[in-house]
């Protein structure tokens, strides 16, 4: 079973801060997936990650693939208060029949 | 077009009632997912369905759950007889092209049972 931890698990931050999440497996992914979820709605993709070291860039949050494809790190710059949300990654696995592996998610609350 | 669309958005039920989950996918998508959300785990895969057909189900807890998708635009999931620890918010997400790729997630259907 591929497991992904996350962290921190809460996060509490004043508007303008900046921050960075994290994503971490013993296990290599075929590429990596970070999700959004505001409450009482359903997760929304942000990006999706796929060679080992690389980074993509989403106006104010960077994020970034492990060289070895086994973590990501998620970075936002200025943090506002409709960043708040459940930030979920979610890696994909090798085999034709994968399926996506969902940490448990980084819980931010951003206050004006 | 409309996305995901779950229904009830909220169920609130009695034990041993039977409780049934309503999904109708994005049209054209070949994967139906089922997903259930809590604290504790977090977001769990109970089964999936790749042109109707379910692929793998190792994720459903046990035999008080099963789910159907009798064509490309309608599945269910149901509870039969339900327990108070099956509360939870149950996710159906669909996805064009595999299991792996992007998922689209429905609004979900937060599930009471007391």
């Amino acid at each position: 079973t591929q497991l992904l931890e996350q962290s921190p698990q809460f996060l509490s931050i004043q508007e303008g801060e900046n921050l960075t999440v994290y994503c971490n497996s013993s296990s290599v992914f075929s590429s990596l997936q970070w999700y959004r979820q505001e409450p009482g709605e359903g997760p929304v993709l942000l990006v999706t990650v796929v060679t080992g070291g690389e980074v993509k860039k989403l106006k104010r949050l960077t994020f970034q693939f492990g060289d070895a494809r086994k973590d990501s790190s998620l970075h936002i710059t200025a943090a506002q208060p409709g960043d708040t949300g459940l930030y979920l990654c979610a890696g994909a696995g090798n085999s034709g029949y994968s399926t996506l592996t969902f940490g448990k998610g980084t819980m931010l609350l951003v206050s004006p | 077009d409309a996305g995901v669309i779950q229904s009830p958005r909220h169920e609130v039920t009695e034990m041993g009632q039977e409780v049934t989950l309503r999904c109708k996918p994005i049209s054209g998508h070949d994967y139906l997912f089922w997903y259930r959300q809590t604290m504790m785990r977090g977001l769990e895969l109970l089964i999936y369905f790749n042109n109707n057909v379910p692929i793998d189900d190792s994720g459903m807890p046990e035999d008080r759950f099963s789910a159907k998708m009798p064509n490309a635009s309608f599945s269910t999931l149901k509870i039969q007889p339900s327990e108070p620890r099956d509360s939870a918010v149950y996710f159906c997400a669909s996805s064009p092209t595999g299991g792996y790729t992007e998922a689209f997630f429905g609004q979900g259907t937060r599930l009471t049972v007391v």
